[in-house]
């Protein structure tokens, strides 16, 4: 079954660092370009990141220096490091593929909390 | 940063009925327009890419029309598992600052 699967979401304060994974099954998380989009709770879509085929990475003004994707080709997992973390930066974040930039395959989303 | 402009805010419609929501763009996005439904509690789903293509397993009864800067959703005779929020979403320009509309609500007239 072709899907992604989010971990690594959880309550952390401000400042602290947490850091999601993106699980993929049925297909191979290097072959795609990949992105990460949040939505804090009762707002609309946020996109956050995505990295493409050539490891080259893009992120939203919001997150520029304190957030980083990457991916482990040997895991097929995509990640999300998220430094200095701001009580605005809580929201569900969804990992999904983005072929030519429209998310074709969303995961089930994690939740972060940043709460003192 | 383009701007997505959804309309309206929230769309009251009978079961059986039609739906149109639209999506404008603050300046051209030429076709690449997306759009998605979400459910309460779940990932969105995406309907529409290319702003009229239908993406696998969606219902004939979804279409997407438009180019530019106006862009349309239509479904063309709701059903009960339709009534959910819709977003659209351009991914024109590369490097991205994608940016998505903030959302239609579709509810049960």
């Amino acid at each position: 079954e072709v899907q992604l699967v989010e971990t690594g979401g959880g309550l952390t304060q401000p400042g602290r660092s947490l850091r999601l994974s993106c699980e993929a099954s049925g297909f191979t998380v290097s072959s795609n370009f990949m992105t990460w989009v949040r939505q804090a709770p009762g707002k609309g879509l946020e996109w956050v990141s995505v990295i493409h085929y050539g490891e080259s990475t893009d992120y939203a003004d919001s997150v520029k220096g304190r957030f980083t994707i990457s991916r482990d080709r040997s895991k097929n997992t995509l990640y999300l490091q998220m430094n200095s973390l701001r009580a605005e930066d809580t929201a569900v974040y969804y990992c999904a593929t983005c072929s030519e930039g429209y998310m074709g395959l969303w995961g089930k989303g994690t939740t972060v909390t940043v709460s003192s | 940063e383009i701007v997505m402009t959804q309309s309206p805010a929230t769309l009251s419609v009978s079961p059986g009925e039609r739906a149109t929501l639209s999506c404008r763009a603050s300046q051209s996005v030429s076709s690449s327009v997306a759009w998605y439904q979400q459910k309460p509690g779940q990932a969105p789903r995406l309907l529409i890419y290319r702003a009229s293509t239908r993406a696998t397993g969606v219902p004939a009864r979804f279409s997407g029309s438009g180019s530019g800067t106006e862009f349309t959703l239509t479904i063309s005779s709701l059903r009960s598992e339709d009534f959910a929020l819709y977003y659209c979403h351009h991914y024109d320009n590369w490097p991205p600052g994608w940016t998505f509309g903030q959302g239609t609500k579709v509810e049960i007239k």
